[in-house]
């Protein structure tokens, strides 16, 4: 079983304001995934990233690959209502994905 | 919409009943998953199909038998459930090569399930 950390647990924001998110490990993984998840649905792939320090951006999400592959964030600018959700981080040990407990984004009007 | 759909969405019952979870993937993916998720915990991976065999099992109880009859379609069987058995029950689908990592999954909208 992996060590797999996701911070915050919880984070509750208004809309218009930045924010980051954390997902940490001791472990190296090949690759990472994030997803979200909205109230009553199933997570829904947001990004795959694989190499060290590695940026992806999608629209106003940046995700970012730690340079030792160890760790990941996802920052968020001008967050919007829709946001709102439950975003898992996934990571790859070769084997199979891993899913953190997750960080809870409530974005407020 | 990710092509893979659960049903039902929701299920009540009792610790004697017996019921049956349906997912059908329309990806054409040859693997297909089960999870479990519980409430400030992370998604359990209970059951990993690969071109209908079972590759996984996850020290799951034996009151959670699942069903593969084929690539397209995943049953989990539920009888004699206790109440912290309730959980959001997730499928998910992925195309594996067999050759590297594990590829993306596609989940459906999962089934809440309620252990009374």
């Amino acid at each position: 079983t992996q060590l797999l950390e996701q911070s915050p647990q919880f984070l509750s924001i208004q809309e218009g304001e930045n924010l980051t998110v954390y997902c940490n490990s001791s472990s190296v993984f090949s690759s990472l995934q994030w997803y979200r998840q909205e109230p009553g649905e199933g997570p829904v792939l947001l990004v795959t990233v694989v190499t060290g320090g590695e940026v992806k951006k999608l629209k106003r999400l940046t995700f970012q690959f730690g340079d030792a592959r160890k760790d990941s964030s996802l920052h968020i600018t001008a967050a919007q209502t829709g946001d709102t959700g439950l975003y898992l981080c996934a990571p790859n040990t070769g084997n199979q994905f891993y899913f953190g407990t997750g960080t809870s984004l409530t974005v407020i009007p | 919409e990710t092509g893979v759909t659960q049903t039902p969405r929701h299920l009540v019952m009792g610790m004697t009943n017996k019921k049956s979870l349906k997912c059908e993937q329309h990806l054409g993916h040859n693997a297909m998953y089960w999870y479990k998720q519980s409430a400030k915990k992370p998604l359990e991976l209970m059951f990993v199909y690969n071109f209908k065999e079972q590759t996984e099992n996850n020290s799951v109880p034996s009151r959670f038998s699942p069903e593969c009859p084929n690539s397209s379609h995943l049953f989990l069987h539920l009888h004699t459930l206790q109440p912290e058995d309730s959980a959001l029950y997730l499928c998910a689908s992925s195309q594996e090569s067999g050759a590297g990592p594990t590829d993306t999954q596609y989940f459906g909208p999962g089934t809440r399930l309620t252990v009374l």
